[in-house]
């Protein structure tokens, strides 16, 4: 079936540290990928996402790219601020009237 | 434009005692989902509906889950009895859904139930 493996958190970083989160998935169709956010007592929001190989989403500075070959979608941050503290989660929808699969979400905490 | 709502935030009630979530979607979305979110895991499907039709209720442990939308707005899911394990987040997202295209679901903020 389809599953989503992302790397386990907590990650704690310096502001302006760059930040990477790895991701990968296996799935029987052609899947569309994404990365939700969820920030302290807040729902989870879409953050970025890719629908084919090798499209790149980008977002409040946050970019992914994914690649069919290495069947990942690695979170980047080139300059991680305090603000971005929060649970991130790697997801996929397979073709068809699927639902999402998550991973089990990151936690990322920026200390100041 | 106002979000997916969910009520109440959070809930704590003992074991055997039923207990019920209310989503009102974002306005024109036809599409609604109910995750449930355990502790250190990401949101896994319990129903999703399409319009007043449930279109995918496999993972919805129907011998103590129900759900409702009636007029194909507002949802409720309901626990009776509620059992210890049934303690996690339970979301609710919303989407329009149109034909031949990769719809984005908004969540609401979850309710966080506590079974004791």
């Amino acid at each position: 079936g389809n599953s989503v493996t992302q790397m386990e958190g907590p990650v704690t970083l310096s502001e302006e540290a760059f930040l990477t989160i790895n991701c990968t998935y296996t799935a029987t169709g052609y899947p569309s990928l994404f990365w939700y956010v969820q920030y302290p007592g807040e729902g989870l929001q879409l953050l970025l996402k890719a629908t084919k190989a090798d499209d790149k989403g980008s977002n409040k500075g946050f970019e992914a790219t994914y690649r069919k070959e290495t069947t990942s979608f690695h979170l980047e941050k080139g300059s991680v601020q305090v603000s971005d503290s929060a649970v991130y989660f790697c997801a996929l929808k397979d073709t068809g009237n699927t639902p999402l699969v998550f991973g089990k979400g990151t936690r990322l905490s920026v200390i100041a | 434009e106002a979000g997916v709502v969910q009520s109440p935030r959070y809930k704590i009630i003992e074991k055997k005692q039923p207990v019920a979530f209310w989503c009102n979607p974002i306005s024109g979305h036809n599409t609604l989902y109910w995750y449930r979110q355990n502790l250190g895991q990401g949101p896994e499907l319990l129903i999703r509906y399409e319009n007043e039709e449930a279109v995918d209720d496999s993972q919805l442990p129907k011998d103590r889950f129900s759900a409702e939308r009636l007029k194909g707005v507002d949802s409720t899911l309901k626990i009776q009895p509620a059992e210890l394990g049934d303690s996690a987040v339970y979301l609710c997202a919303s989407s329009l859904v149109l034909s031949g295209r990769l719809e984005t679901q908004y969540f609401g903020p979850g309710t966080r139930l506590l079974v004791l």
